[in-house]
């Protein structure tokens, strides 16, 4: 079966420090990868997308970034964070798939992230 | 640009009443819905896809229908249990592949015992 795991699961940062969040997926192959952020009282938006290694989409400008090293492995990163990075960090993975092109996302189990 | 929106924000009903979850979308040409559970803290669950060609998924107490045409789906809970309290997300997909999913800000559920 196929598990998503997120590290770590809390982290409290002063503003400009950097970040990372690692993701990782076990059980698939050639998975599709996301990045979202749930912000307090926001819904949850897309950050970035990824759709093979090195393979990264964009969806919002920011002072994130992400990155794809290796298949089943996406790190979110900053060299700066800011007040307003605070959120729950979600990361996700979907089945690439020929027919139907679109399938179902599993999420992990996230990280709080407070900047302070 | 497509917007998603849920009606109501919060719910609170007594356990084992059936009860309705609305979901609609402002661009009808999507690819398929999503509905997912989260509880708090926590990852989200998926619950039911609906692939834009389907009108309806069923779960065990849960059924989701979908009216593209009208940009609009619902989440049907039967015989609510305390367990069901969550917060219910609905998400649509606005391109093919790589799945962007453009989520409503979802539906508080509370079920009283």
């Amino acid at each position: 079966s196929q598990t998503i795991h997120q590290w770590p699961a809390t982290l409290v940062q002063p503003v400009g420090s950097p970040l990372s969040l690692e993701c990782t997926v076990e059980g698939t192959s050639n998975p599709n990868l996301y990045w979202y952020r749930q912000a307090a009282g926001r819904g949850l938006q897309l950050l970035f997308y990824s759709v093979g290694i090195g393979q990264i989409s964009s969806e919002v400008p920011q002072n994130l970034s992400a990155s794809r090293p290796q298949d089943r492995q996406f790190i979110l990163s900053s060299k700066k964070l800011l007040l307003s990075d605070s959120g729950f960090y979600l990361c996700a993975w979907s089945v690439r798939r020929t027919y139907p092109l679109t399938d179902t996302q599993y999420f992990g189990p996230g990280t709080r992230l407070t900047v302070l | 640009k497509q917007e998603v929106t849920q009606i109501p924000a919060a719910l609170s009903v007594p356990e084992g009443e059936n009860l309705v979850l609305n979901c609609s979308f402002t661009d009808s040409a999507i690819y398929n819905l999503q509905w997912f559970r989260q509880d708090p803290g926590k990852g989200l669950t998926s619950l039911l896809l609906i692939q834009s060609s389907q009108r309806e998924q069923t779960s065990g107490r849960l059924n989701a229908s979908l009216d593209k045409s009208s940009g609009r789906s619902t989440l049907y809970i039967a015989a609510s249990q305390p367990g069901d309290s969550a917060t219910y997300l609905c998400a649509v997909n606005t391109i093919q592949g790589a799945q962007k999913l453009v989520f409503g800000q979802g539906t508080r559920l509370t079920i009283n015992p």
